[in-house]
């Protein structure tokens, strides 16, 4: 079974531009996350969706946006892009949205921003 | 609120030897405690899981862990070290069984397991 896919795998922008990064959940898993892991540090919650609506939102300015489809795959959208928005861009998918559901993440997407 | 501190953040062994990745956690409820591991350029792998059944959890790769509530511990242990564990590992939290919302989970800062011959 195909796990968690992500698009693209590497990105390259400047400084202003609007990027956006794609998510296919794994068969069956209705809640998406994404976290953003700057080098050298652990994920940090960016949102999550379960059954397209948010259910939570970390500590990002409002540039970063996400949505949910009907298939349950998602998007994470970040606006007017600054240098330490140069990180890797996880997606993890899980079945329920409750703390006991494991969270399968995806190989990321390694987003640079010169 | 939640926190996860991860002691060292490089940790090395010979191989073959003990592995102890040490982690506390802080949280306001009982938490659920989970071990990640990330291989270069690669995503996150779970090892293992804490979801308040046995305090002794086995993983994958011959790893386990020990919830300790009055220490507030959950170290990453593994009794013969090989060059293949190679990687950084995570600890990470999120609420347990009073948890009524969603799921997110918090890191710890990593920690590099560095295996020598």
């Amino acid at each position: 079974d195909a796990g968690v896919t992500q698009s693209p795998t590497h990105l390259i922008k400047t400084r202003g531009q609007q990027v956006t990064l794609r998510c296919s959940p794994i068969s069956g898993h209705k809640s998406v996350s994404w976290y953003q892991q700057v080098l050298g540090q652990g994920p940090q919650f960016i949102f999550q969706y379960y059954e397209k609506e948010e259910r939570g939102r970390g500590n990002f300015p409002d540039r970063f946006s996400a949505r949910q489809f009907p298939n349950y795959s998602s998007e994470l959208n970040v606006n007017a892009l600054l240098l330490g928005d140069s990180a890797l861009y996880l997606c993890a998918s899980s079945f329920r949205e409750q703390g006991y559901n494991e969270q399968f993440f995806g190989p990321g997407t390694r987003l640079t921003v010169l | 609120a939640q926190s996860v501190t991860q002691l060292g953040s490089h940790v090395s062994v010979s191989e073959g030897a003990l592995v102890l990745l040490r982690c506390n956690y802080s949280s306001s409820v009982p938490p659920y405690l989970f071990w990640y591991v990330q291989y270069p350029n690669q995503g996150l792998q779970l090892l293992l899981k804490y979801t308040s059944a046995a305090t002794l959890v086995k993983g994958i790769n011959g790893f386990e862990a020990e919830f300790k509530k009055s220490e507030t511990s959950f170290h990453l242990t593994k009794p013969s070290a090989h060059m293949s564990d190679a990687a950084e590992y995570f600890c990470a939290v999120t609420r347990g069984p009073a948890n009524s919302g969603y799921s997110t989970l918090t890191f710890g800062k990593g920690t590099m397991l560095l295996v020598s011959p």
